[in-house]
């Protein structure tokens, strides 16, 4: 079975500060792996995602992920981050010939304006 | 994006009822649908994964039993919660997978039992 680790629970930024969430799974097989946000009052929404080829992936506003697969990582970067990126970010997975996702317990951003 | 809609929205019932929620991908055919359960403050966990024309697969721990689903149809799952008791007050979620392997998501349901 897979599972998955965010670092950080709760995360507060003044905007235009650099962000990098942290995502580390645990699966030795072909994994593809995922980011989701969701807004307040929201639903789950697809940042970006990487199933094979170029270990960076760039997804919606601004958003890029980095996989290191030695590393079992999937960390979220975003350069300067905006007060509406206020959100709860989940980073997940699927491998093994499961379909299903598994998510992390997710990482609630606050961006201070 | 492709569109994935829930209802109803928010449910309360009696212990002991049973509840029907229903997922519909509005803009695609979605052969496969996820059920997953989200606890206040955490994460989502997948339950089921439901699959049209055949029978659900269920997570371990997951009773197949008190949640049934049926994928009818291309475009609707269903998961009935039956016999609910206090302990299955949860914010229950689908998705929707279309062809390119993505997961859509529904905005949820809120199921409050008394």
């Amino acid at each position: 079975a897979q599972s998955v680790s965010q670092h950080n629970h709760h995360v507060i930024l003044s905007e235009a500060a650099s962000l990098e969430l942290g995502c580390n799974y645990s699966y030795g097989g072909t994994v593809n792996l995922f980011w989701y946000v969701q807004y307040p009052g929201q639903h789950l929404q697809l940042l970006l995602k990487y199933f094979s080829g170029d270990p960076l992936v760039k997804g919606i506003k601004g958003f890029e992920a980095e996989f290191i697969k030695s590393k079992f990582s999937f960390n979220l970067r975003k350069p300067s981050v905006q007060w509406s990126d206020t959100a709860e970010y989940f980073c997940a997975v699927t491998g093994g010939g499961a379909d299903g996702l598994t998510f992390g317990k997710g990482t609630h951003l606050i961006i201070q304006p | 994006g492709a569109v994935v809609s829930q209802h109803p929205s928010r449910v309360i019932c009696k212990s002991g009822t049973s509840v029907k929620i229903e997922c519909r991908s509005l803009d695609f055919q979605a052969t496969t649908m996820f059920w997953y359960r989200q606890f206040p403050k955490q994460s989502l966990m997948l339950m089921a994964t439901s699959n049209e024309g055949s029978k659900a697969t269920y997570e371990q721990g997951v009773e197949k039993d008190k949640f049934l689903i049926n994928h009818a149809s291309l475009t609707l799952s269903t998961l009935t919660v039956t016999s609910a008791h206090p302990e299955d007050s949860s914010f229950y979620i689908c998705s929707a997978r279309d062809t390119g392997n993505e997961q859509f998501f529904g905005p949820g349901t809120r199921l409050t039992v008394l």
